[in-house]
């Protein structure tokens, strides 16, 4: 079975510092990984993925994403955090294979401080 | 791009009655949509899967006769709660993806509350 886990409840920056949302992930093969963003009483925005090709992954907002198979990680960064960037986020990831269904982590709120 | 309305955003009703809930992919067309229940401070849960054209597949626990799932275009799928009951009310999230390579994208959610 798939699965992902977001070992942070809760991320707390101040505005300008750099920013980190961990992920680790497992599956039976190669993954597919996603972030996605969530603001209050709304859907989920797509950030980015990962497929294939480059570790770094850049994506929506100035956010980007390292893909570590060594360590199975997928952890999201912004070198520089925005008030505007306080929100909560999710990391999925399905197999690249036969198993289709896309399974989400808990959720990480991220909270920059002025 | 890849644009995904879901309508209504909020709905208060009586215990009894049914809802239904449409996601609508609007500038791409949606081979896969995707039911999704979420609680307070809590990830998603899937409840259920659609293919266009064919019958959903529901999650373990998730009543199909109570959620009932209809994706008859490649642009439209409704959820409808039916007899709906306190215990029903949740935020409800669709999605929709067109192919098995690209992410899904997610409608802004449907705040149902049941009195």
């Amino acid at each position: 079975a798939q699965s992902v886990a977001q070992p942070e409840d809760q991320v707390n920056v101040a505005e300008g510092n750099p920013l980190t949302v961990k992920c680790t992930y497992s599956v039976s093969g190669n993954p597919y990984l996603f972030w996605y963003v969530q603001y209050p009483n709304r859907g989920l925005q797509f950030l980015l993925k990962y497929i294939t090709g480059d570790n770094l992954v850049k994506g929506s907002y100035g956010f980007e994403a390292e893909f570590n198979k060594s360590q199975t990680s997928f952890h999201l960064k912004k070198p520089s955090a925005l008030v505007s960037d306080s929100a909560l986020y999710f990391c999925a990831v399905r197999d690249s294979g036969g198993y289709q269904k896309v399974t989400f982590g808990t959720g990480t709120k991220l909270q920059v401080i002025p | 791009g890849a644009v995904v309305s879901q309508h209504p955003s909020w709905v208060i009703c009586k215990s009894g009655t049914s809802v239904k809930i449409e996601c609508r992919s609007l500038d791409f067309q949606a081979t896969t949509m995707f039911w999704y229940r979420q609680f307070p401070k809590q990830s998603l849960m899937l409840m259920a899967t659609s293919n266009e054209g064919s019958k959903a597949t529901y999650e373990q626990g998730v009543e199909k006769d109570k959620f009932l799932i209809n994706h008859a275009s490649l642009t439209l799928s409704t959820l409808t709660v039916t007899s709906a009951h306190p215990e029903d009310s949740s935020f409800y999230i669709c999605s929709a993806k067109s192919d098995s390579n690209q992410p899904q994208h997610f409608g802004d959610g449907t705040r149902l509350s049941i009195l």
